[in-house]
């Protein structure tokens, strides 16, 4: 099955610096790769995803790339802010459609203000 | 609307206790997922329906694990015999179509503590 592994486990960064979180993954059929937000004591939410035929996505601050060869994502954070700290889940699963979600450990990004 | 909604939010058992924890999905969205999630951990597959058909509990960790949708829209996670590594947050999710995905809306989560 898919393994998806993440780094770091805990980030610190002063505010309006930027936040970088890699991800790697083993199934090379993975095509869909989501990360999720969550915030202490609340739900998982999908905060950017990148299909497996797009190198690069963005919105606003936040950036997705993809390196399929490689089997690697990472998360960017740009002109970070306080509301930016929180738990962030990478994920992969195999297609678009209903299927399950294989999350990375975590990282616990904290911005200094 | 109305998110994805999970009842109780806190659950306290004593070890061997069954119980039964609730999700009510996104009205309308035929796909339902559950997920445990360890302190410290991200969140780990348990089982999937479509409807009110079972299509996937190939993570349910043991047979005191068991899950239903009968009606197809509420589903309810039961364990039974609870054991202390059973501790953890039981988050729902149910899926729509986002545009370019179908997007994963999870609950808030049942925390589970077993003592």
């Amino acid at each position: 099955g898919e393994n998806v592994e993440q780094h770091p486990s805990t980030l610190s960064v002063q505010e309006g610096d930027s936040a970088v979180i890699k991800c790697t993954y083993s199934d090379s059929a993975s095509n869909y790769f989501p990360w999720y937000k969550q915030e202490l004591g609340k739900r998982p939410q999908l905060i950017i995803d990148i299909r497996s035929n797009v190198g690069e996505k963005k919105d606003q601050r936040i950036a997705v790339t993809l390196n399929k060869t490689a089997k690697h994502f990472s998360l960017h954070i740009t002109e970070t802010q306080p509301e930016d700290s929180a738990v962030y889940f990478c994920a992969a699963k195999r297609n678009f459609g209903n299927e399950k979600l294989t999350f990375g450990t975590g990282t616990r990004l904290t911005i200094i203000p | 609307g109305a998110g994805v909604s999970q009842s109780p939010r806190y659950k306290v058992a004593k070890r061997g206790q069954d119980v039964a924890l609730r999700c009510d999905p996104i009205s309308g969205h035929v796909s339902l997922f559950w997920y445990q999630q360890a302190l410290g951990q991200g969140p780990e597959f348990l089982t999937y329906f479509q409807n009110e058909a079972q299509l996937d509990k190939s993570g349910l960790p043991s047979d005191r694990f068991f899950a239903e949708r009968p009606e197809g829209s509420v589903s309810t996670l039961k364990i039974q015999r609870t054991q202390q590594e059973d501790s953890a947050v039981y988050l729902c999710a149910s899926t729509g179509f986002s545009g370019s995905s179908y997007e994963q809306y999870f609950g808030p989560g049942t925390r589970l503590t077993v003592t």
